[in-house]
This record gives C-alpha cells, structure tokens and sequence, in this order.
C-alpha cells in the first residue's frame, strides 16, 4: 500500500445524480478525513471518521452528503442529488492516531456536475 | 469560524532566489503546519511546528510558529523549478477528537529558469 489511494480520480454526474467518492486509507491507518476544495480555493474540512464511528461531522453540508468508514473496505463519501456546485476536488487523508496532525493526503477525486 | 490568511496569491521569483511568505491568523492555534501541492495531486506535508517560537529547516525550506500563535512564516532558500506550486498553511487547534485543519487559501509559487 503505497499511500491513501482514492477512486475515482475523476468523476462527471449530471444534476439530479448520485456521487461516490471511495477512499482507502494507508496501510495501518484507521482514522480517515475529508476535504472538499474549490478552485482557487484551501482545502476546507467535511468529516473525521473512525471505523465504523463518525467522530466529528461538523464541516458536512446539512443534506444529501453522507460519509461511512464500515469495519471492512473503504470509506466512502456519499453525495446526493448533485448540484453544480458540488464541483470540486476531494480530499481524503488518513492519520495513525485519534486527532493526529500529521495527515497523508490522497491525491482527490474530481467531481464535474454538468 | 477560523480564518487563515496568505497573501498575496500568487508569487513570482527567479530561479536561485529566496522567497518567504506568510500566515496569519484572526485566532490562535497550537500546531501549524506548511503543506505544498502539485497540479493534479494533493497537499503533500513539508513543516509541522508545534511550539510557539519553533524554528524549523527541512532542507532549504525553514518554517516558524510565531510566538503570538497566530502566524508563522515558510522560507524557501536557493529556489529550483521544482518549487513550483500551491503553498498551503495549515493550524490546528488541538488534538482529539476535534482534531480537524484549517486552511488557508494557498499561494501559487512560480520559478522562472
């Protein structure tokens, strides 16, 4: 395992379309994170996740995005109904410990809403 | 909510030349850390700071926590091509379970050979 792999690396859904974004963390790593970035734009944070445990969900838009880490398999971010601005890249990280700084980064998924 | 600020947006340098830019921060945090990304690629880790007035070098790059906690500062010496690319900043607040980072919106480095 070579680092965070995340799948699709590029993605086009029309509105009204579902989007899955899945994310493998590195090898040992059971805490995995989401950014979304805009162009032009930093990295904004979504969800921490735990397996099976969501530990803070505090940047998720209120509807239509749903993140899981089950006990086996990736995490998957989950979006809904995609709209035009859900237009972004997708970061996922993975870290050791619980609340860790030093995050690996996967290199995105980019999401094209049409 | 927490902002970090980096300006100006884009910066552009000759090859060989030093070049230093800045994060500032409305609030305080307890870790920072400077991350790079290439096109096409995610942020890749350069400096974590985790005390205030830590002074820390990996390589030609050398990074501070500024002693207020609400700033620091990445240096990058003897610039090459490759130092091309989005300078991010990143604060922590704490550890646990409200771990997450805040970004600033980056600065785009460009070399010219």
């Amino acid at each position: 395992n070579a680092g965070v792999m995340q799948n699709p690396r590029h993605l086009v859904r029309r509105r009204g379309q579902e989007a899955r974004l899945r994310c493998s963390p590195m090898k040992g790593h059971s805490h995995v994170y989401w950014y979304r970035q805009l162009p032009e734009e930093g990295l904004k944070f979504m969800v921490y996740l735990q397996k099976e445990n969501i530990i803070d969900e505090s940047g998720m838009p209120k509807e239509r995005f749903s993140a899981e880490f089950p006990k086996e398999g990736p995490s998957i971010l989950r979006i809904q109904q995609v709209v035009r601005g859900d237009s972004a890249a997708y970061f996922c990280a993975s870290s050791l410990q619980l609340g860790a700084n030093v995050l690996t980064f996967g290199a995105g998924s980019r999401l094209t809403v049409l | 909510g927490q902002q970090l600020n980096q300006s100006p947006q884009s910066m552009f340098i000759q090859e060989g030349e030093d070049v230093s830019m800045n994060c500032t921060s409305s609030s305080i945090f307890n870790t920072w850390l400077w991350y790079k990304q290439d096109p096409g690629e995610g942020p890749v880790l350069l400096i974590a700071l985790y005390k205030a007035g830590e002074l820390t070098s990996n390589g030609r790059l050398t990074a501070q926590f500024g002693i207020t906690r609400k700033d620091s500062f990445l240096n990058i010496s003897a610039s090459i091509p490759s130092d091309v690319g989005i300078y991010f900043c990143a604060g922590q607040l704490q550890a646990g379970a409200n771990s997450k980072l805040t970004f600033g919106k980056g600065i785009t480095l460009s070399v010219r050979p």
